[in-house]
């Protein structure tokens, strides 16, 4: 059965620093991942998602992924962490029939000046 | 765009009452998701659908049930709410299997069982 283990509830950065949110998945083939962030009292919002295509994945707000079949890892980075980048980060991979996605348990992101 | 809207907002119950939450979406989405998401648990499926008069059970259906009676409309039920009940519930649709296909989300109805 499709997994996915976020390492770490609460991350803190300094604005300008990189951002490094852990993501590892567990698959018995090859997995759709997905990257979503929620906000503040609001619903969750797709920031990039992994098909296969390219391993480098590029997605909003300057966010990007990279997927490492050899390490199991879906890894979420920014270069430069900004004041609005503060919410909570979701890892998931969709199960096999395509029919859900399957959530990690989040980690908070929190970006001090 | 409207999107994914969820009605109501905010809600308290007594223990043993009952409730329906509305989802609606103007996407013409096929398949529609209901989450609920607690502290540290991230979100878990309750039940979904893959099409008009269609439901399947997800992760977590006790004390749930759905209707998919229309296409834009996915309804979640409480028969009887239960403080464990008490959590926050996000409606989302997408066009199709979530392989490749985004799920979109509602702002989510906070919901009290006393």
């Amino acid at each position: 059965a499709q997994s996915v283990t976020q390492l770490g509830s609460h991350v803190s950065v300094s604005e300008g620093a990189l951002v490094l949110l852990r993501c590892n998945y567990s698959s018995s083939v090859p997995p759709y991942l997905f990257w979503y962030v929620q906000y503040p009292n609001q619903g969750l919002q797709l920031l990039l998602k992994y098909t296969s295509a390219a391993t480098l994945v590029k997605g909003i707000n300057g966010f990007e992924a990279e997927f490492k079949k050899s390490e199991t890892s879906f890894h979420l980075t920014k270069p430069s962490a900004h004041m609005s980048d503060a919410a909570e980060y979701f890892c998931a991979v969709s199960n096999q029939a395509g029919t859900a996605l399957i959530f990690g348990k989040g980690t908070t992101l929190s970006v001090s000046s | 765009n409207a999107g994914v809207t969820q009605t109501p907002k905010f809600r308290v119950l007594k223990t043993g009452q009952s409730m329906t939450l509305l989802c609606a979406q103007d996407m013409n989405h096929e398949y529609m998701y209901w989450y609920r998401q607690d502290p540290g648990m991230g979100l878990r499926l309750i039940h979904y659908s893959v099409g008009e008069g269609t439901t399947a059970k997800g992760e977590v259906p006790d004390g749930y049930n759905v209707s998919r009676l229309k296409k834009q409309n996915f309804l979640l039920g409480l028969e009887s709410a239960a403080p464990s009940q008490t959590s926050v519930y996000f409606c989302a649709s997408s066009y199709g299997q979530t392989f490749n296909q985004p799920q979109h989300f509602g702002d989510g109805t906070r919901l009290s069982i006393l």
